[in-house]
């Protein structure tokens, strides 16, 4: 079956700007997160759904930061006034919701802020 | 909180060599899962092998095995017989066993080259 997909795959914006980086899970999956990796660093956590709603959302750094899960499935993760330290790799994951459940990742949105 | 620490950012290895990658974590949890991630330069990031806590056993995936020492908190990751394939970012992650689902907290990673 598909894996994780997610869109673009590169976004380039200028500071100040409204940006949004979309991720569609494994079918079935209920359970989804957001990581943010800088360059020559680990992923960090972002935010975690279980189904529609944010079961932790810890790792928003700040109120600019916000994702949403409608449906359960696609999600989206919406940043306002983009500021040059946003730039990284935004990775989504997707899992059963099992305790110790392997977590799939998708290719990554890389987010330029110029 | 919990961290997890990877002390070596770059590692090489020769071709059917056998390498070992460190890494320690800290927590006051007694349960939780331990893994390696592996990321080549397409950003994907794959999981590589899984150990719970509770399990005394080391757990083995083909070439990769790894040393878990849960009273050090180590857990280190052994991959023999080293292939071209195997060059990438491997990543240790921690993840608490409470809830369901439930974040994974990364090292920053350790570069492994293999040389033909």
């Amino acid at each position: 079956g598909a894996g994780v997909s997610q869109t673009p795959s590169n976004k380039v914006t200028e500071k100040g700007k409204y940006v949004e980086l979309r991720c569609d899970p494994i079918s079935g999956h209920t359970a989804l997160y957001w990581y943010r990796q800088s360059l020559g660093q680990g992923p960090e956590f972002l935010i975690y759904f279980q189904g529609t709603g944010a079961a932790d959302d810890s790792g928003l750094p700040n109120d600019r930061f916000f994702a949403v899960r409608p449906e359960g499935s696609v999600s989206t993760l919406k940043i306002q006034r983009t500021e040059r330290g946003d730039s990284a790799v935004y990775l989504c994951a997707s899992s059963s919701g099992l305790a110790g459940d392997e977590q799939y990742f998708g290719p990554g949105t890389r987010l330029t802020v110029t | 909180a919990q961290t997890v620490t990877q002390s070596q950012p770059e590692m090489s290895v020769q071709e059917a060599e056998t390498v070992t990658l460190s890494c320690t974590y800290d927590t006051s949890e007694s349960d939780y899962y331990l893994f390696w991630y592996k990321q080549p330069p397409s950003r994907q990031m794959i999981l590589v092998i899984r150990q719970e806590a509770y399990k005394q056993q080391n757990a083995t995936e083909n070439r990769f095995s790894v040393n878990f020492q849960k009273a050090a908190k180590s857990f280190s990751l052994k991959i023999s017989d080293s292939q071209l394939g195997d060059a990438a970012m491997y990543f240790c992650a921690y993840r608490s066993a409470g809830a369901r689902g439930g974040k994974l907290i990364f090292g920053q990673g350790t570069e492994l080259s293999v040389k033909p």
